[in-house]
């Protein structure tokens, strides 16, 4: 069935580049996503991108996809304290049809 | 309304007991997910509704799990005879149809089971 792997902590100083890596098993995936989940709260989607792109590029953070490994990234550059969350790699419009398939989250940390 | 809206935020109940957890999504949201978040854990699939299409239930753990969506709008999940492994937090979610986009996510349940 459909995996989404992603390392569960990362933790950088404040203005260092935070970069979460993500591999998925599902070859088929349309869609691949990020969300963002801060304490007590629900998901928040951040960006997406097709899979027939390489890079999405949204102000300080670029999504990379590599499809032939089936690896895709978040970079997060600047970061900050508030950029502190749970971070999802998920995928969607594969085998699973619509419904979307998560990772178990990486919990950035970020050091002043 | 303007978000994805669920109650109650919190809910603690005796094992055994029947609970409902409410999801009222985004007006004209076709789409409806529920998810099941577990501590350490990533989110697991439990339902999805679209429109009056019948509703994808592969994901319900047991048939104690069922939902409803009634009028294409607010949705009820209800775990019956409830165990403690059942503790968790459940998520809400909708989305425009079942393309491209992301989902908006409420801000979920926590189920206590004592």
């Amino acid at each position: 069935g459909e995996d989404v792997e992603q390392s569960l902590f990362l933790s950088v100083r404040e203005g260092d580049s935070s970069v979460i890596n993500c591999t998925y098993t599902d070859s088929s995936s349309t869609y691949l996503y990020w969300y963002k989940q801060e304490p007590g709260a629900g998901l928040q989607l951040l960006t997406y991108i097709f899979s027939n792109m390489d890079m999405k590029q949204d102000q300080r953070l670029t999504v990379l996809l590599n499809k032939k490994d089936k690896h895709l990234s978040l970079r997060i550059a600047d970061t900050q304290t508030g950029d502190s969350a749970i971070y999802f790699c998920a995928e969607k419009g594969g085998t699973g049809g619509f419904k979307t398939i998560f990772g178990a989250g990486t919990r950035l940390f970020v050091k002043a | 309304g303007a978000g994805v809206s669920q109650s109650p935020s919190n809910k603690v109940t005796e094992k055994g007991k029947d609970v409902e957890l409410r999801c009222d999504p985004i007006s004209g949201h076709t789409a409806l997910y529920w998810y099941r978040q577990s501590l350490g854990q990533g989110l697991e699939f439990l339902i999805y509704f679209q429109g009056n299409s019948a509703p994808d239930k592969s994901g319900l753990p047991s048939d104690r799990f069922s939902a409803e969506r009634t009028g294409g709008s607010v949705s009820t999940l209800t775990i019956q005879r409830t165990q403690q492994e059942d503790s968790a937090v459940y998520l809400c979610a909708s989305s425009l149809g079942p393309g491209e986009g992301g989902y908006t996510f409420g801000s979920g349940t926590r189920l206590t089971v004592v």
